[in-house]
């Protein structure tokens, strides 16, 4: 079946440095794929999104392109800050209703 | 404006007994879903709202769960003869359209424990 897999956490890192959160995905179809964040005490939100093969999906200095050919969507940016501590899900959306299927989430954890 | 709320934010109950969780989602939002999210894993699909309607309940674990949307805004998780293994932070989204490519917006869970 459909389904998700992110690189295992926690990842610890140094403020400005670089961050690759692997996700790979077995989906029938084209699905839409996504990366969620929820920040500590907070609710999930959507950080940045791909529709279709090649798109690069980009907000707050993230960015993540979708592979069909390796079917992935690895997150990165280039220089972590403290606030971007949180757990990140990637997710994965294959028919009209766009019920999502996540991966188990990966905790980035950015110190000083 | 106002996002997805979920009442209660906590839920204490005793192993048998029948509880009910409500979602409001944003204001115009027509698609609306149930996730349940335990400890360390990523939320998982529970059932799917578009309307009024359940357009897609294959996530619900069997007959126990049950949801409505009768106005086509908020809507109820019942949870009936609850076990220790229905603990878990059950989440809502909304989203406007319900489609592959729509971001959804979710609220901040309810937490369920069972006794």
């Amino acid at each position: 079946g459909d389904s998700v897999t992110q690189m295992e956490g926690p990842v610890t890192l140094s403020e400005e440095a670089f961050l690759t959160i692997n996700c790979t995905y077995t989906a029938t179809g084209y699905p839409s794929l996504f990366w969620y964040v929820q920040y500590p005490g907070e609710g999930l939100q959507l950080l940045l999104k791909a529709t279709k093969a090649d798109d690069k999906g980009s907000n707050k200095g993230f960015e993540a392109t979708y592979r069909k050919e390796t079917t992935s969507f690895h997150l990165e940016k280039g220089s972590v800050q403290v606030s971007d501590s949180a757990v990140y899900f990637c997710a994965l959306a294959y028919n009209q209703g766009g019920k999502l299927i996540f991966g188990q989430g990966t905790e980035l954890s950015v110190k000083p | 404006g106002a996002g997805v709320s979920q009442t209660p934010s906590n839920k204490v109950t005793e192993k048998g007994k029948y509880v009910e969780l409500r979602c409001d989602p944003i204001s115009g939002h027509t698609a609306l879903y149930w996730y349940r999210q335990s400890l360390g894993q990523g939320p998982e699909f529970l059932i799917y709202f578009q309307g009024t309607g359940a357009a897609d309940d294959s996530g619900l674990p069997n007959d126990r769960f049950f949801a409505v949307r009768p106005e086509g805004s908020v809507s109820t998780l019942k949870i009936q003869r609850t076990e220790r293994g229905d603990s878990a932070v059950y989440l809502c989204a909304s989203s406007l359209a319900g489609q592959k490519s729509s971001e959804q917006f979710f609220g901040p869970g309810t937490r369920l424990t069972v006794l």
